[in-house]
């Protein structure tokens, strides 16, 4: 097992392009996690499935956003028309989804736009 | 509004001493406890997780609990240079979702 992966790691693009990030989580877990976070502040929640159910959104993501988990393995985020606002580090997490909760983070994709 | 609140530091302290790190949270009903360490520019790292009242020790770390005060604290004893990072402290209430709140993290920077 060798945890959450993420790719990219890094994405440069400009403003008004779309983006899309992929998330393989830990193989036996069945809940996944997104996040956005800034310099200086903790990860923001943004979404959140249990296998292929997408079963919360937080109101800070607006529909220029979408998330997917087909098939209740791996997960894409989709940033349709960035702005540079969006610039963040999108960081994924999964969990087992039973007994305990921690959440265990992959390493990242960050967000460059310009 | 669910807030997690941390002093952001930085916290400095010499190799060799304890750092104590302090969390305080706003829901009553929260029931998981977790502690995260970021190096710059990589992602959390999940270091400690507590649910009960008290103490839980694992190594150099322990997690102290208190429902009561809501408020959780991280001590790592016999700090090292490699210790300093920014620490998450993350608060988990109950109803399914599990979604934790974030505080903005403090920065411990360990001197030699």
């Amino acid at each position: 097992d060798t945890g959450v992966s993420q790719d990219p790691r890094h994405k440069i693009t400009k403003r008004g392009q779309n983006v899309t990030f992929r998330c393989d989580p830990i193989s036996e877990h069945n809940r996944l996690y997104w996040y956005r976070q800034t310099l200086g502040q903790g990860p923001e929640f943004l979404t959140y499935f249990q296998n292929e159910a997408q079963l919360e959104k937080s109101r800070l993501l607006s529909d220029r956003f979408s998330a997917e988990r087909p098939k209740g393995s791996f997960s894409t985020l989709e940033i349709q028309r960035t702005e540079q606002g969006d610039s963040a580090m999108y960081l994924c997490a999964s969990s087992p989804g039973t007994g305990f909760h921690e959440q265990y983070f992959g390493p990242g994709t960050r967000l460059t736009v310009t | 509004q669910k807030e997690v609140e941390q002093n952001s530091g930085p916290l400095s302290v010499p190799e060799g001493a304890i750092a104590s790190l302090n969390c305080t949270y706003s829901d009553r009903v929260s029931q998981s406890f977790f502690w995260y360490r970021q190096y710059s520019g990589k992602s959390p790292e999940l270091i400690m997780s507590i649910y009960s009242n008290g103490d839980k020790e694992d190594g150099r770390f322990t997690a102290q609990l208190n429902k009561a005060s809501q408020y959780v604290s991280l001590l790592i004893r016999d700090s090292q240079p490699s210790d300093s990072a920014t620490y998450l402290c993350a608060v988990t209430s109950s109803g399914g979702s599990y979604i934790p709140t974030f505080g903005r993290g403090t920065s411990l920077i360990v001197h030699p």
